[in-house]
């Protein structure tokens, strides 16, 4: 149980063009969802934290116009990467946490942007 | 602000000998804390989580890691490394709702 699945693994897109990545709890309901970002070598930072029908809480310095988040439903958020630029370019993964659960996350696989 | 250190940012063993990855979190008050796996190009694996119950924490594939409050360590370790233990290593640490914060990662090599 508790599985994440984000789509697509990997994306390749031109510069000034937009991306949606998606993230998907499988077998539960999150109510809570978080996305990542993760240079090479580096470890996680946090971006944001998105809660199912409300708006998305940005950590400083991440821009808000830039990296849109829906949590629609209480399976799926999605993260839009607006007029994507090479400096974009980097692993994005989202976790999930369910009703209830106070502390621990479950993990997607990630999913690989080139911005070229 | 509540951290989490990993001591070591790249260890280095051979296959079949001890993995000894250290890690201290900030706070004095008990966390949850976590281990996480993360093999080149992929999401994280949970190993092992820590949440108040016993002290010694056994998790998949050999790990285990001890909770040492008066140290606030919560380093891991493995009997017998194997080349399939070479990856990336993340000790996480969660203050009640608060976010998760991530050590800054300790790379293990295998050596055969």
């Amino acid at each position: 149980g508790a599985v994440v699945s984000q789509h697509p693994s990997w994306v390749i897109c031109k510069s000034g063009t937009s991306v949606k990545i998606e993230c998907r709890s499988l077998d539960f309901q999150a109510t809570t969802m978080f996305w990542y970002r993760q240079f090479p070598k580096q470890s996680l930072m946090l971006m944001a934290t998105s809660n199912e029908g409300s708006k998305a809480t940005y950590e400083q310095g991440v821009e808000k116009d830039k990296f849109l988040i829906n949590h629609a439903s209480l399976t799926l958020s999605t993260l839009t990467v607006t007029s994507a630029h090479p400096e974009d370019s980097s692993f994005y993964i989202c976790s999930a946490k369910g009703q209830g659960d106070s502390y621990e996350q479950y993990f997607g696989p990630g999913t690989r942007l080139t911005v070229t | 602000a509540q951290s989490v250190t990993q001591l070591d940012s790249h260890v280095s063993v051979s296959e079949g000998t001890p993995v000894l990855l250290r890690c201290n979190y900030s706070s004095s008050y008990s966390p949850s804390l976590f281990w996480y796996v993360q093999h080149p190009n992929k999401g994280l694996q949970l190993l092992l989580k820590y949440t108040s119950a016993a002290t010694l924490v056994k998790g998949i594939n050999g790990f285990e890691a001890e909770f040492k409050k008066s140290e606030t360590s919560f380093h891991l370790t493995k009997p017998s490394a194997h080349m399939s233990d070479a990856a990336e290593y993340f000790c996480v640490v969660s203050w009640g709702n608060t976010p998760l914060v991530f050590g800054k990662g300790t790379r293990l090599s295998v050596i055969a």
